[in-house]
């Protein structure tokens, strides 16, 4: 069964850049599916960051996409998220998951266990 | 932009019938999915394509979406179901959830 795991910069500062690593197990990031990043403000709902496929095609959040970069690394089996120019707002809990192509109706069916990034100084 | 509307909280007396609207403009022309989320934990996908229940999801939940409101159904609600609920779509290529609905049993 496919694992996922993020990695956990933890706290950064504002105005800096935060950088998470998402690792796949026991799954190919070259086959099907595209991936994505969700965050969670603490105590409120699920917002999507943006989902990449492996070939590196992505679609992003409007309101995130002059900070946001994701890539890919298949020699890896990883995929990773920069967010730019911080501020306190983007404190929240990280999600990746696995999830289906544009308008497919597959949803994200395999989540990581999520990490905490806080902005702070 | 798009917006999912959900109710904030819906309460079942346990072993009744729960339902959780998803409303949007036109959401019937969109493919809905539905995610329960425990306490401390990831988010689980219960409901795909509207309708569609992925492996190891109980019979007791099932999803429709027609019009301007999708639907999540969890018959003979258990304790065990308590959890918050978000549904999802995506629109313009963008993937949008709605606010979560906590579910009380």
């Amino acid at each position: 069964q496919v694992q996922l795991q993020e990695s956990s910069p933890g706290l950064v500062k504002p105005s800096e850049t935060l950088s998470l690593t998402c690792s796949v197990s026991h799954y190919s990031i070259s086959s099907n599916y595209y991936w994505g990043w969700i965050r969670q403000t603490p105590g409120k709902g699920l917002e999507w960051i943006g989902s990449l496929s492996h070939r590196g095609t992505t679609y992003y959040n409007p309101s995130l996409r002059s900070r946001l970069t994701m890539s890919v690394d298949t020699s890896k089996n990883h995929f990773s998220l920069r967010l730019t120019s911080v501020t306190a707002a983007d404190t929240a809990v990280y999600f990746c998951a696995r999830g289906g192509n544009v308008g497919s109706g597959w949803g994200f069916d395999s989540w990581g266990q999520g990490v905490l990034v806080a902005v702070s100084s | 932009s798009y917006g999912l509307t959900q109710p904030p909280s819906v309460s079942v007396s346990p072993g009744q019938t729960a339902s959780i609207s998803c409303s949007a403009e036109k959401v019937e022309d969109k493919y809905v999915c539905w995610y329960q989320q425990k306490s401390g934990q990831s988010p689980v996908l219960v409901i795909y394509q509207n309708a569609k229940r992925p492996s190891g999801i109980p019979e007791r939940f099932s999803g429709s979406n027609s019009g301007n409101t999708a639907t999540l159904t969890i018959r003979g609600t258990q304790a065990m179901d308590e959890a918050d609920y978000y549904c999802q779509a995506w629109d313009s290529n963008t993937v949008v959830f709605g606010g979560g609905t906590t579910l009380t049993v």
